[in-house]
């Protein structure tokens, strides 16, 4: 069973850094692209980068672009999004997903983002 | 980037009754591939999104045959032949044929 697991959340001022982590099961990691998408309390769905299979290839969101990294461990079957110069607006629950034929069938149960101005 | 719209944004249905929406996009998501790359996702309330169809109008496995998808170009539709209480949530389109993805604002359904 495929399972994507989340963490690292939590509460940042602004200008702070935070780093989530996506623990991947249940497939073979190192062979499928992944994302994160992030949704805004109340709010819509916002794909925020992917990655490919060994993390040489990265997509970003321009709102988030020079701010946030996304990296993988394929060794650790983890994937990564490192958030600096934090803003306000970028408080959301973070959700990865994987990539693939079709896309994004599996997700994670999202992890919560709070960033206090 | 592309603009995807979503019509109605809310949807209120009685059971056993049909369900539409339409998505538009401000670009054609048709692919040199010759894909379309436009899907559907249901959000429940404290659930991340599950994809109901990908490229236009395929069915996930596990997802009723009341669901189906249409469309082509700019122009897509969501239709639920006899909608259920368990279809209440936010549906979304979303393209991938161009970076950056993106979403349409999202439309609640909810049964009367």
């Amino acid at each position: 069973e495929v399972q994507l697991v989340e963490s690292g959340g939590g509460l940042v001022q602004a200008g702070g850094s935070l780093r989530l982590s996506c623990a991947a099961s249940g497939f073979t990691f190192s062979n499928f692209w992944m994302s994160w998408v992030r949704q805004a309390p109340g709010k819509g769905l916002e794909w925020v980068a992917n990655v490919n299979q060994d993390g040489t290839d990265k997509y970003y969101v321009d709102s988030v672009m020079g701010r946030f990294t996304i990296k993988r461990d394929n060794a650790k079957n983890s994937l990564y999004l490192e958030m600096n110069s934090l803003r306000a607006e970028d408080t959301a629950v973070y959700f990865c997903a994987r990539d693939g034929v079709p896309l994004w069938l599996h997700w994670g149960q999202g992890t919560l983002v709070t960033v206090s101005s | 980037d592309v603009v995807m719209t979503q019509t109605p944004l809310s949807l209120s249905v009685t059971p056993g009754q049909p369900a539409s929406i339409s998505c538009k996009s401000s670009q054609s998501l048709f692919y040199s591939n010759g894909k379309t790359y436009l899907y559907w996702f249901l959000q429940k309330p404290g659930q991340p999104p599950q994809l109901l169809i990908y490229e236009v109008s395929n069915r996930v496995s596990g997802v009723p045959d009341r669901f189906s998808g249409s469309g082509s170009g700019t122009d897509f539709t969501l239709k639920i032949s006899r909608v259920e209480a368990e279809d209440v949530g936010v549906y979304y389109c979303m393209q991938s044929t161009q970076l950056p993805r993106t979403f349409g604002q999202g439309t609640t359904v909810e049964i009367k």
